[in-house]
């Protein structure tokens, strides 16, 4: 079975500090995973993919499979980042993706 | 071009009636995917089309179910309408295999059942 666990549902921080939004997976097999962002009265929409490795409004995750983690970070937070962030899993190949409870991130002036 | 787009926005029903919600996904998308997402239990899946045919199913009675058109137009029908059915609901597209390409998703219809 899939899992996601996201151990915090709110978290603050003040401007400019590192942020980090822990993402816990359970699955027997190679995951995808992703993380997902919903600003305020908008979509919900796709931030990155750990497949791309990429870097996206500084924000970045590695995935850790020994600890089964992909935490997401971003050394200097800014106001704007503040939303709600979903980890989410799916199998190889796969046409579901499965999300965790999300974290709610403050980022305070 | 344009996104995901789901219809209606809102919708007020009654416990026992029936209801469809449409989603019309990106130009060339061929996946279609639902998901139900409540203050209590999250973003939960509920079906996934892929070119006219359901691939998979989430854990939902058999009171959900989904079709897809030749356009990759689908719709969401849920008949006998409960309490706790009320939830937003999301539609999301891919272009192929999630794990390479993610979802788009639309803004949702929100659905009340009084």
């Amino acid at each position: 079975a899939q899992r996601v666990t996201q151990p915090e549902k709110l978290l603050s921080v003040f401007k400019g500090a590192p942020v980090e939004l822990k993402c816990n997976y359970s699955y027997s097999g190679s995951p995808e995973l992703f993380w997902y962002v919903q600003y305020s009265r908008q979509r919900l929409q796709l931030l990155l993919r750990h497949i791309s490795r990429e870097s996206i409004k500084g924000f970045t995750a590695d995935l850790n499979k020994g600890e089964t983690s992909f935490h997401l970070k971003k050394p200097f937070a800014q106001e704007e980042d503040s939303a709600m962030y979903y980890c989410a899993l799916t199998a190889t190949s796969g046409s579901r993706l499965t999300f965790g409870e999300g974290t709610q991130l403050t980022v305070n002036p | 071009k344009a996104g995901v787009t789901q219809t209606p926005r809102y919708l007020i029903k009654t416990r026992g009636q029936q209801v469809t919600l449409s989603c019309s996904p990106i130009s060339g998308h061929r996946s279609v995917s639902w998901y139900q997402q409540t203050p209590g239990q999250g973003l939960q899946f509920l079906f996934e089309y892929f070119s006219e045919t359901q691939r998979n199913k989430g854990n939902f009675p058999g009171r959900f179910s989904g079709r897809q058109f030749s356009n990759s137009r689908s719709e969401m029908n849920v008949s006998t309408l409960e309490l706790g059915d009320s939830a937003l609901y999301l539609c999301a597209s891919s272009l192929g295999v999630i794990g390479d390409y993610g979802y788009t998703f639309g803004s949702g219809t929100r659905l009340t059942v009084v």
